[in-house]
């Protein structure tokens, strides 16, 4: 039983570009969870999602961030017009449907803006 | 929001001390909790779960105080390999805090 999935490990873009980050999640999780974390600080919270279903994204930028969990495929983070202060580590967590804060890490998307 | 609150440090402890830090939570009625350890850009790896009982596994025990409405954390003969920052959530909500971040010196 594969790990939840994050690619690309890393990913440089110039500003103004889209960034997509894709997360698969372990076999048999459908929730799944998107952070954010700068160097130096804390995970924040950006979206909570269900297949097909966006449950809470009170994390997320209001503008240029967007998250997708399809019925088929990853769950993808999208980015758009990347600037600086985007460059980060964003986080992806998997956990089954009755347990939700015993989530499962993938090793991250470290984005790099330049 | 702040769900959980904890103390970031940084602990700074020599090896095969004793520690412990505490985590406040928010809603009452959580009933169980869950401690994560990050290293240094790493992912969160769940380190152990938190219930009325407390849980103890080997060289770290975690409490639920619900008069306080804390969790702590406890490791005895602190290892260097234990240098991390710790983080706690509780089982029905996924914001974390900033962690409290733990050095062990030789």
């Amino acid at each position: 039983n594969a790990g939840v999935m994050q690619n690309p490990r890393h990913l440089v873009r110039r500003r103004g570009q889209e960034a997509r980050l894709r997360c698969s999640p372990m076999k048999g999780h459908s929730h799944v969870y998107w952070y954010r974390q700068l160097p130096e600080e804390g995970l924040k919270f950006m979206v909570y999602l269900q297949k097909e279903n966006i449950i809470d994204e009170s994390g997320m930028p209001k503008e240029r961030f967007s998250a997708e969990f399809p019925k088929e495929g990853p769950s993808i983070l999208r980015i758009q017009q990347v600037v600086r202060g985007d460059s980060a580590a964003y986080f992806c967590a998997s956990s089954p449907p009755d347990r939700e804060a015993e989530a499962f890490f993938g090793q991250g998307t470290r984005l790099t803006v330049v | 929001r702040k769900e959980v609150e904890q103390d970031p440090g940084p602990f700074n402890v020599p090896e095969g001390a004793t520690v412990a830090f505490n985590c406040t939570y928010s809603n009452s009625a959580s009933q169980s909790f869950f401690w994560y350890r990050q290293d240094c850009r790493k992912e969160p790896k769940l380190l152990m779960s938190v219930y009325s009982s407390g849980n103890e596994d080997g060289r770290f025990t975690a409490q639920l105080n619900r008069a306080s409405q804390y969790i702590s954390l406890l490791i005895r003969d602190s290892k260097l390999s234990d240098s991390a920052t710790y983080l706690c959530v509780p089982e029905d909500q996924f914001y974390f805090g900033t962690g409290t971040s733990l050095t062990v010196i030789p």
